[in-house]
């Protein structure tokens, strides 16, 4: 699988967008770009994935580049929930889930 | 839906003991995942199961760990005996199988090895 690289952390204010980047230079045509966070004391939690095209759904919108070597995770105006270590993870159909470092989001008042 | 249900929440016991770990899937899922974190080593997977048939358990750790689905909506992880080194957080997480790598997980079963 794809190895994927992600900032240690970001901050972000309440109410403002988080953007989230994830590089994934070696990405290969049949792998999906998934997205999970896992807040304090919880189980990971599914947000959204995508493969070329830009996503969105009611928790985040995913933006993949053209070239598919990057992307972005957006949540739209942040709240102090959104706190928590989000992953980016990149992988085949039938592929196992491997969960990297992540980025640790805090979101201030 | 209730999501992925576990049971115990918390557990302490004493090195030797036999720890079981309980797991119910949501309800029209076909794919059963348990995974283990500590903050050495991050989230791991340890094995997963499609339609109750054990797929992958390259990732148990060693013959002290064994998993079961005695039916299509429950699992249970044992270890036998227990160690020290295995005091973790453990998560089962379920899915379609057509769609394993959208997972939803369990609020995790607290293991502390005395």
């Amino acid at each position: 699988d794809a190895k994927t690289t992600q900032p240690p952390s970001m901050d972000c204010a309440e109410g403002r967008a988080a953007n989230l980047p994830c590089n994934h230079s070696t990405i290969s045509g049949n792998e999906y770009v998934y997205w999970y966070r896992q807040i304090h004391s919880q189980g990971p939690q599914y947000i959204i994935h995508g493969l070329k095209n830009n996503e969105t759904n009611e928790m985040a919108s995913l933006i993949i580049t053209e070239d598919r070597k990057s992307s972005t995770l957006i949540l739209p105006h942040a709240t102090l929930r959104d706190t928590a270590v989000y992953y980016c993870i990149v992988i085949p159909s039938y592929g196992k889930l491997t969960f990297g470092q992540g980025t640790i989001l805090t979101v201030h008042p | 839906d209730a999501g992925v249900i576990q049971s115990p929440r918390h557990e302490v016991t004493e090195m030797g003991q036999e720890v079981t770990l309980r797991c119910k899937l949501i309800s029209g899922h076909n794919s059963l995942f348990w995974y283990r974190q500590t903050m050495m080593r991050g989230l791991e997977l340890l094995i997963y199961f499609n339609n109750n048939v054990p797929i992958d358990d390259s990732g148990m750790p060693e013959d002290r760990f064994s998993a079961k689905m005695p039916n299509a909506s429950f699992s249970t992880l044992k270890i036998q005996p227990s160690e020290p080194r295995d005091s973790a957080v453990y998560f089962c997480a379920s899915s379609h199988r057509d769609r394993q790598e959208t997972q939803y997980f369990g609020p995790g079963t607290r293991l502390l090895v005395l």
